[in-house]
């Protein structure tokens, strides 16, 4: 299995509160993501980073904010969460070096529930 | 509209049998990924087949290419019920990955 890990797993919380969700890799990849799945549905990429204080959108538009000060770490905050936001966040992280789009390694990401 | 497409969306056999699921996609790529989730899990890479490859195995995996219809199969044979998962296929025609919706299979005992 791969070494990356998402806190928490899972997140029941009140609307209007702030949210952060954490994302550590320890195999030293620069490239990073965080992808928004509904239950039973498609990923739908939302942020991306090439590596330290290099972040980007994804396809997806959201009202979360990444940042990367860390190559290890890339965590995702809600400033105030909405029900909408309820979803399953998954992080993820793969290793350009190797050349063109290298296999994903996936955290077992963080099921928010907002009410 | 989507990059790729699984196709069946769900499929239920039994133990033993061979499960095969399709992907479509609508612009040229480099390379197309095929990923596992079990349940409440996130995704774990199967197999990367290039687009000047026609057919790759991985233990009881086994995916086609066909670039000029532009669709890929992944066929697991002899399944067993621990390959009750979804299926994703992840195309590159961008700087990123997008995945299909999945397909969802059943293997019963």
């Amino acid at each position: 299995e791969a070494d990356i890990y998402q806190t928490p797993r899972y997140l029941v919380i009140g609307t209007g509160k702030k949210i952060t969700l954490e994302c550590s890799q320890t195999m030293g990849h620069d490239k990073m993501y965080w992808y928004q799945q509904d239950p039973g549905m498609e990923l739908h990429l939302i942020h991306y980073s090439y590596g330290v204080n290099s972040t980007e959108k994804g396809d997806l538009s959201s009202e979360s904010t990444v940042s990367r000060i860390r190559t290890e770490h890339f965590p995702l905050t809600l400033e105030s969460a909405r029900p909408s936001h309820t979803s399953q966040y998954l992080c993820a992280s793969s290793d350009p070096r190797q050349g063109g789009n290298q296999p994903q390694h996936f955290g077992d990401g963080t099921r928010l529930s907002i009410l | 509209s989507q990059q790729g497409e699984e196709d069946p969306q769900a499929l239920s056999i039994q133990e033993g049998e061979n499960a095969t699921m399709n992907c479509s996609y609508k612009t040229s790529i480099n390379n197309l990924q095929w990923y596992r989730q079990n349940s409440g899990r996130g995704l774990v890479h199967l197999i990367l087949i290039r687009s000047n490859e026609r057919e790759k195995h991985s233990g009881r995996l086994r995916v086609t290419l066909d670039t000029s219809k532009k669709s890929s199969s992944l066929l697991i044979t002899a399944s067993r019920a621990a390959d009750t998962a979804s299926y994703f296929c992840a195309t590159d025609a961008s700087q990123n990955f997008v995945f299909g919706p999945g397909t969802r299979l059943s293997v019963l005992p």
